[in-house]
């Protein structure tokens, strides 16, 4: 079964700093990956996919994330963080249904 | 495009009572899924259905669950005799197929008391 591992729980950070949070993956096949965000009191929103191609996937906000097959693995990045990137980050895969990974709560100090 | 729709937003129950959500997915999405988000922790998968059928349960939906999609649109989320374990956002998803990301509602949060 395939399943997603987050290794930061919490990130806190200054504005402006850069951010990368881990995400790795167990499947097999082939791989549909996400990033989720969750800002406080609002829904899941989707940040970025990655189904094929250019393993440099871009998103909103100024996101990306790299797509590494060798290593399982799918890092979130983003070169300057701001304030109101304050949320909670989670990594998903799917096969027929999307599996989600426990999350990363980023706090971003003013 | 109105979004996915839950209802209620908010549920306060006393244990042992049975509580029903329902869910409006985006109307030309087939595929419906549920969700249980608890405090710290991801969305755990609990069903889906394409169109009216329900393709898929997860373990953590026990006999107390039932979930139906009874026309292909909306569907509801029934829980009978609730148990303070059961207090979560369930969450709401729905997708136009298996290829194409979810668009997820605001989730109906219950308490049970």
């Amino acid at each position: 079964a395939q399943s997603v591992s987050q290794h930061n729980h919490h990130v806190i950070l200054s504005e402006a700093a850069s951010l990368e949070l881990g995400c790795n993956y167990s499947y097999g096949g082939t791989v549909n990956l996400f990033w989720y965000v969750q800002y406080p009191g609002q829904h899941l929103q989707l940040l970025l996919k990655y189904f094929s191609g250019d393993p440099l996937v871009k998103g909103i906000k100024g996101f990306e994330a790299e797509f590494i097959k060798s290593k399982f693995s799918f890092n979130l990045r983003k070169p300057s963080v701001q304030w109101s990137d304050t949320a909670e980050y989670f990594c998903a895969v799917r096969d027929d249904k999307i599996i989600f990974g426990k999350g990363t709560r980023l706090h971003i100090l003013p | 495009d109105t979004g996915v729709s839950q209802n209620p937003r908010h549920k306060i129950t006393k244990r042992g009572q049975n509580v029903t959500f329902r869910c409006d997915p985006i109307s030309e999405h087939n595929r419906l899924y549920w969700y249980r988000q608890t405090l710290g922790q991801g969305p755990e998968f609990l069903t889906y259905f394409q169109n009216e059928a329900q393709l898929e349960k997860s373990r953590l939906l026990s006999d107390r669950f039932s979930a139906e999609r009874p026309k292909g649109s909306f569907s509801t989320l029934e829980i009978q005799r609730t148990e303070q374990g059961d207090s979560a956002m369930y969450l709401c998803a729905s997708s136009r197929d298996r290829i194409y990301g979810y668009t997820f509602g605001s989730g109906t949060r219950l308490t049970v008391v």
